[in-house]
């Protein structure tokens, strides 16, 4: 069993506070890590893809870092925005040669408060 | 709208009856994926069709699931005498073939299934 942890379960921030979570997963086999935003009665949406060691990615006011040797990614968001409240799920590729699933985190789910 | 659709939303059946699925990739996208999350959980992965071969299955797909992609476009899958375990969403991707690890899966809406 693979074991990705995603830290903290759920938060509630003040609109306009800067956030970040964690996401923590085995650094052995590693290939890519994905994060994606998912929204109550909506598809996820794709956030990131991240694959080297000291990788960062922006969008908008949302980013993301990357740590392959420990085992680690942090989310980002700068501001918050009511609109940000969604849960957040983290999924490396950890599968191997040929293997294609994601190993998704349980998430972290944001409460903007206006 | 060209994302993946899935059908239909929500289903409710009475344990022991039988549920069908159905997933519409992205069109040109010739990976499609199926997962299932349960309350509390992220989402877990069943299986993953490469055009019209199934070729990755999860252990937690019992023989009571089955998975088809008959003409490397649509998906459909069917539980079989459902129980009250089965109670998920189940969520399909898709997926063009490119950098392998490294491509985006697409998320449908998912199907959010309730076994009484």
């Amino acid at each position: 069993i693979l074991n990705v942890e995603q830290s903290p379960q759920s938060l509630h921030v003040q609109e306009g506070d800067s956030t970040n979570f964690t996401c923590s997963f085995p650094s052995s086999n590693f290939y890519a890590l994905h994060w994606y935003r998912w929204e109550t009665a909506k598809s996820p949406e794709a956030l990131f893809v991240m694959t080297l060691n000291g990788d960062e990615k922006k969008k908008g006011r949302i980013s993301a870092t990357l740590n392959t040797k420990e085992g680690y990614s942090y989310l980002y968001i700068k501001g918050s925005q009511p609109e940000d409240s969604a849960t957040y799920l983290c999924a490396p590729f950890l599968g191997g040669a040929g293997s294609y699933q994601l190993t998704f985190g349980k998430g972290t789910k944001l409460s903007v408060i206006p | 709208d060209t994302g993946v659709s899935q059908n239909p939303r929500h289903k409710i059946t009475k344990r022991g009856q039988n549920v069908t699925f159905r997933c519409d990739p992205i069109s040109e996208h010739n990976r499609l994926y199926w997962y299932r999350q349960t309350l509390g959980q992220g989402p877990e992965f069943l299986t993953y069709f490469q055009n019209e071969a199934q070729l990755e299955k999860s252990r937690l797909l019992s023989d009571r699931f089955s998975a088809e992609r008959p003409k490397g476009s649509f998906s459909t899958l069917e539980i079989q005498r459902t129980e009250q375990g089965d109670s998920a969403m189940y969520l399909c991707a898709s997926s063009q073939l490119a950098g392998g690890n490294t491509d985006t899966q697409y998320f449908g809406p998912g199907t959010r299934l309730t076994v009484l």
